[in-house]
């Protein structure tokens, strides 16, 4: 069965503390594992996509990375407007509904 | 307007009621998409429309009735629902069906007394 596990649930970091979100998956050949970004009362916004490991991608203080397992989200000095929950999701290989399989969240506070 | 609105953005109803949930993309996509978020829970796929053809139903109970008239336009039909049916419901669209690059609306969140 096709699942995404998130990890925390929660953050708290100051301003300018660097940490690392975790997305561990497991899906019947990876057509690609994506990442949002979603404000409080607002619809989940496209990140990134990694399609295999090794694969990194950047933008601004986020960089995601990929292996066959997992995935993360490294925050290099984040800053307050960073506070928001991330959700990765996992669309599997075989089908091609755009089906995505998502995790429940980390929800990131980063304080000033 | 620009990207992917939804109307109401808020809406209480009672288990005997019959609602829409309206989308619009304007974003000239060709696949859109009805999601569930509810607390505590991942979001949860509900309907996937192609070129207003519907290409996946997750399962979904028959008190929940998609409508897609055309490629910029999707309606959720909603009738005699349940107090756990209470929850976020998000539009998305993306250019092309099978694409996981999804561009989502504000949620219209809804409430079931």
């Amino acid at each position: 069965e096709d699942q995404v596990t998130q990890s925390p649930e929660a953050l708290r970091l100051q301003e300018g503390e660097s940490s690392s979100l975790n997305c561990s998956y497991t899906v019947s050949g990876l057509r690609g594992l994506f990442w949002y970004r979603q404000d409080p009362g607002k619809g989940p916004e496209f990140l990134f996509t990694l399609y295999s490991a090794g694969e990194e991608k950047e933008k601004e203080r986020l960089k995601a990375t990929l292996t066959k397992k997992e995935s993360f989200l490294h925050i290099t000095a984040p800053k307050p407007e960073d506070s928001a929950t991330y959700l990765c999701a996992v669309q599997r290989g075989s089908g091609n509904t755009g089906k995505l399989i998502f995790g429940q969240g980390t929800t990131l506070q980063v304080k000033p | 307007e620009t990207g992917v609105t939804q109307t109401p953005r808020h809406l209480v109803m009672g288990m005997t009621n019959k609602k829409s949930l309206k989308c619009e993309q304007h974003l000239g996509h060709n696949a859109m998409y009805w999601y569930k978020q509810s607390a505590k829970k991942p979001l949860e796929l509900m309907f996937v429309y192609s070129l207003e053809e519907r290409v996946e139903n997750n399962s979904v109970p028959s008190r929940f009735s998609p409508e897609c008239p055309n490629s910029s336009h999707l309606f959720l039909h909603l009738h005699t629902l349940q107090p756990e049916d209470s929850a976020l419901y998000l539009c998305a669209s993306s250019p092309r069906e099978g694409q996981g690059t999804q561009y989502f609306g504000p949620g219209t969140r809804l409430l079931v007394l």
